[in-house]
């Protein structure tokens, strides 16, 4: 069974500085898709960024940027320029590409981000 | 469109209780998965359905059932409530089909046990 593990519970950055999370997995499948998830306190779950594993280059969303190390299990996330709206809970999410089209997402325990002014 | 939809919100309930919660996915969502969400076990998966039929479930007792109808809308079901069932549960759908497809979530719906 796959793992993720977030070993960050809480992370703080000042206003628009940089942060980095950290995200580490474990699977024995050669391809799979790997996701950052946002919770505000709204509790809604936001999409902020995925990475296919077959692609190399790393994924980038705006301020959002990823460091996927296929070969170390790892994939973190950076926040540039961090906003007040950046504080939440982040989750990193692991989804097979195999298992007949399930689309199960296996969760770290998240690491909650407070922003600084 | 609209976005997932989750009702109730907020409930409240006796141990012992039965509770059903309802998610209506996003127009054209075939898929519709939900999860637990405690303090202490975080974000665990439930079950997941596919044109009405349960195509993954969670390692969860099975007080807990759901089920999906012709049109994607999914229900949830926790009989004989416990304590321990107090959480937040989070409804997601997604489009089949498409490679790394994005899952949308719901805002969830808080059950407190007493």
């Amino acid at each position: 069974a796959q793992t993720v593990t977030q070993s960050q519970p809480e992370m703080s950055v000042q206003e628009a500085e940089t942060v980095t999370l950290s995200c580490t997995y474990d699977t024995s499948e050669s391809d799979y898709y790997l996701f950052w998830y946002k919770q505000p306190p709204s509790r809604q779950m936001i999409l902020v960024i995925r990475q296919e594993a077959y692609k190399q280059q790393n994924a980038t969303e705006n301020r959002f940027s990823v460091n996927f190390q296929k070969a170390a299990k790892s994939f973190s996330l950076k926040i540039s320029d961090s906003q007040l709206g950046d504080a939440a809970m982040y989750f990193c999410a692991y989804r097979s590409a195999f298992g007949g089209g399930s689309e199960k997402l296996v969760f770290g325990k998240g690491t909650k981000l407070t922003v600084n002014p | 469109k609209a976005g997932v939809t989750q009702t109730p919100r907020y409930l409240i309930k006796t141990r012992g209780q039965q509770v059903t919660l309802s998610c209506s996915p996003i127009s054209g969502h075939r898929s519709v998965s939900w999860y637990q969400q405690t303090p202490g076990q975080g974000l665990q998966f439930l079950f997941e359905y596919f044109s009405e039929t349960q195509r993954n479930k969670g390692n969860f007792p099975g007080r807990f059932s759901g089920r999906q109808f012709s049109n994607s809308r999914s229900e949830m079901n926790v009989s004989t409530l416990e304590l321990g069932d107090s959480a937040l549960y989070l409804c997601a759908s997604s489009l089949e089909g498409a490679r790394g497809n994005t899952i949308y979530f719901g805002e969830g719906s808080w059950l407190t046990v007493v």
